[in-house]
């Protein structure tokens, strides 16, 4: 189903440490979303791009995580100073532009963070 | 602003049997996109099926198959033939309106289905 690869799969912090995740969009992707989801499955709009352009981003990405889709690389996403609260499932959906199936998210397995 | 509900927290059922699951939501959108998801125990977000608002089939896709009534703005997910591996908890979405490129999604807050042996 899904290409779309996230690395590392967990990833265990120190509260204040930082916390940093990648993903590799499907191919021919150029528009990629990060969300998180907490342990009530919610998922929460983090930040999406087109390309190496960030198109939206909430207010606490703004402050509080870094972000990046630089070209020929993967994306990844920082939490600079990871809180407690911060730990969650963080999935990288991609989609491609243009064709029948540009409004379809796919979903990489994610990232689980763990803030002790 | 744009809500998808799903009401029903957990459902079982039993091996081969048929299952819906329930899905409204609410959009100003003339035209707007819904789609399902599973996710499995281990996090793993799938994408089942989706219909276009525009189009007046029920979508379908090998045992997956939509029950869309716009009237009521309800997409609801059928399964058919259930079967063990089916058991994860299935999510509905819709894309919301916005600039080309600059879609966001919403998610209802999931269905956890059960098939038993």
């Amino acid at each position: 189903n899904s290409k779309v690869i996230q690395t590392p799969r967990y990833l265990v912090k120190g509260q204040g440490q930082k916390a940093k995740m990648r993903c590799i969009p499907e191919k021919g992707h150029p528009v990629v979303f990060w969300y998180q989801q907490n342990k009530n499955n919610e998922f929460k709009f983090l930040i999406n791009f087109q390309n190496q352009e960030v198109l939206q981003q909430i207010d606490m990405t703004e402050k509080r995580f870094s972000a990046e889709c630089p070209s020929n690389s993967p994306c990844s996403l920082e939490i600079q100073s990871s809180e407690a609260g911060d730990s969650a499932l963080y999935l990288c959906a991609s989609r491609r532009l243009g064709g029948r199936d540009q409004d379809t998210q796919y979903f990489g397995p994610g990232t689980r963070l763990l803030v002790l | 602003a744009q809500k998808v509900t799903q009401t029903q927290t957990s459902i079982s059922v039993m091996e081969k049997t048929t299952v819906t699951m329930d899905c409204v939501y609410e959009t100003q959108d003339s035209s707007y996109f819904l789609f399902w998801y599973k996710q499995t125990a281990s996090g793993e977000i799938v994408f089942l099926i989706r219909q276009d608002s525009y189009k007046k089939e029920n979508a379908t896709v090998g045992h997956y198959s939509l029950n869309f009534q716009k009237p009521k703005s309800s997409i609801g997910l059928i399964i058919t033939a259930t079967q063990i591996e089916d058991s994860a908890v299935y999510f509905c979405a819709m894309r919301e309106a916005g600039n080309t490129g600059n879609y966001k999604y919403v998610f209802g807050a999931g269905t956890r289905l059960k098939v038993i042996a």
